[in-house]
């Protein structure tokens, strides 16, 4: 199993381009995260999604789209990057979502910077 | 959303027994408390949850105060591979969403 994998690993973007971040797991779950973490800071939820086919806001969704067309796969799209979004972006996928016993299985993350 | 308390940082010696503490004073009774670690450039990683018993798994204890208002993530015998930052958070009816709230966690620094 290689559990949860996320592309690319880094990545370097001028101000207004657009990219997407891609997320795939192999462990049939169907909760899937994405997060981004800020230096000297915690983990916030961006965008998540309850099973293939839905997606739903986090706690900073603004200037990011997502799209989970196959239960194994959840994308990030940034349409047009703003140095704000310089961050580190980790996946991550639960069998359950929102229950006291789950568990969140994480990606290695992704390091985006913003020109 | 009840919160948790954790020391910014603790240091321990390579082979000696770790103690990292949690305050979680206002936690509600069917709030689950885990336990999950960042090591250096790397995602975190799930530790160790539970209720109200300690409980054990490869990784590590877990001991929770009778009254709940705080628990110790117990490493029994630190490595080197074990400096990372070590979050405490709070699952349950108390604190709805799917997001798990990090916070700041302790920075563990292990020293040979």
């Amino acid at each position: 199993n290689a559990g949860v994998t996320q592309t690319p690993k880094f990545r370097v973007l001028k101000t207004g381009q657009s990219m997407t971040l891609l997320c795939a797991q192999d462990m049939n779950h169907e909760y899937m995260y994405w997060y981004r973490q800020d230096p000297g800071m915690g983990l916030r939820l961006i965008h998540y999604s309850v099973g293939e086919g839905t997606t739903a806001k986090g706690e900073v969704p603004d200037g990011y789209n997502v799209s989970r067309l196959k239960k194994q796969n959840f994308l990030l799209g940034l349409e047009s990057a703003a140095p704000s979004q310089t961050s580190v972006y980790f996946c991550a996928s639960s069998y359950s979502g929102g229950l006291v016993g789950d568990t969140q299985y994480f990606g290695p993350g992704t390091r985006l910077t913003v020109l | 959303d009840a919160k948790t308390t954790q020391p910014n940082s603790m240091e321990s010696n390579e082979e000696e027994p770790v103690h990292l503490p949690c305050n979680h004073s206002t936690i509600s009774g069917t709030d689950y408390i885990h336990w999950y670690r960042q090591l250096p450039s790397q995602g975190p990683e799930y530790v160790i949850h539970g209720l109200t018993s300690n409980v054990n798994n490869r990784m590590a204890s877990l001991a929770i105060a009778e009254d709940r208002k705080s628990s110790t993530l117990i490493l029994h015998r630190a490595t080197l591979r074990d400096a990372a930052v070590y979050y405490c958070i709070l699952r349950g009816n108390s604190n709805s969403g799917y997001a798990l709230n990090f916070g700041k966690g302790t920075s563990l620094l292990v020293t040979p």
